[in-house]
């Protein structure tokens, strides 16, 4: 089955500075890969995703790139903001399985200081 | 509020009782999935739903775990006999069906935390 290793497990960077999460998958015929994004104590939010069609997609100040020959995907947080402090989690579609399976990294916590 | 609705948010019980948790998945959204996500883990699939039929339950964590999701509207999760490593957060998430094969986004609530005691 798919796995996921997602790093780094933490992250802090300063307010303006870029961020970068990155993940690693094991399934070459994985072809859907969201993030999402989790505040304490409520459910996790999609942000962006990326469809194996394409290799970079951007959405104001975040964008994802992909990398199917090393199956790899990246996160691009620009311009951060303290609001963007967050658990950060990168998945990949289990294929094979029941559509939508989504496989999840153990997520990123990502601290923006003011 | 027209997101995943799950209730209750958090709930607390004595290991041996049976709980029950509620999802409401966005109108229209013939998929609903479950996952467990433990504290500093990612979300963890459970099981899914394509309008009424339960395509995909092996991966529920044992028999005292079951789902239904009777009419293809809201869904109900039922842990029999807590134990203490059941507690975690119960995130229902849902999704449009679209064509063949190809990939939907997952919307998740706000989840439901469970404290066995």
């Amino acid at each position: 089955g798919e796995n996921v290793e997602q790093h780094p497990s933490t992250l802090s960077v300063q307010e303006g500075d870029s961020a970068v999460i990155k993940c690693t998958y094991s399934d070459s015929a994985s072809n859907y890969f969201p993030w999402y994004k989790q505040e304490l104590g409520k459910g996790p939010q999609l942000i962006i995703d990326i469809r194996s069609n394409v290799g970079e997609k951007k959405d104001q100040r975040i964008a994802v790139t992909l990398n199917k020959t090393a199956k790899h995907f990246s996160l691009h947080i620009t311009e951060t903001q303290p609001e963007d402090s967050a658990v950060y989690f990168c998945a990949a579609e289990e294929y094979g399985g029941s559509q939508g399976n989504l496989i999840f990294g153990k997520g990123t916590k990502l601290s923006v200081k003011p | 509020d027209t997101g995943v609705s799950q209730n209750p948010r958090h709930k607390i019980t004595k290991r041996g009782q049976n709980v029950t948790f509620r999802c409401d998945p966005i109108s229209e959204h013939n998929r609903l999935y479950w996952y467990r996500q433990t504290l500093g883990q990612g979300p963890e699939f459970l099981t899914y739903f394509q309008n009424e039929a339960q395509l995909e339950k092996s991966r529920l964590l044992s028999d005292r775990f079951s789902a239904e999701r009777p009419k293809g509207s809201f869904s109900t999760l039922e842990i029999q006999r807590t134990e203490q490593g059941d507690s975690a957060m119960y995130l229902c998430a849902s999704s449009p069906l679209r064509g063949t094969g190809e990939n939907t986004e997952a919307f998740f609530g706000q989840g439901t935390r469970l404290t066995v005691v």
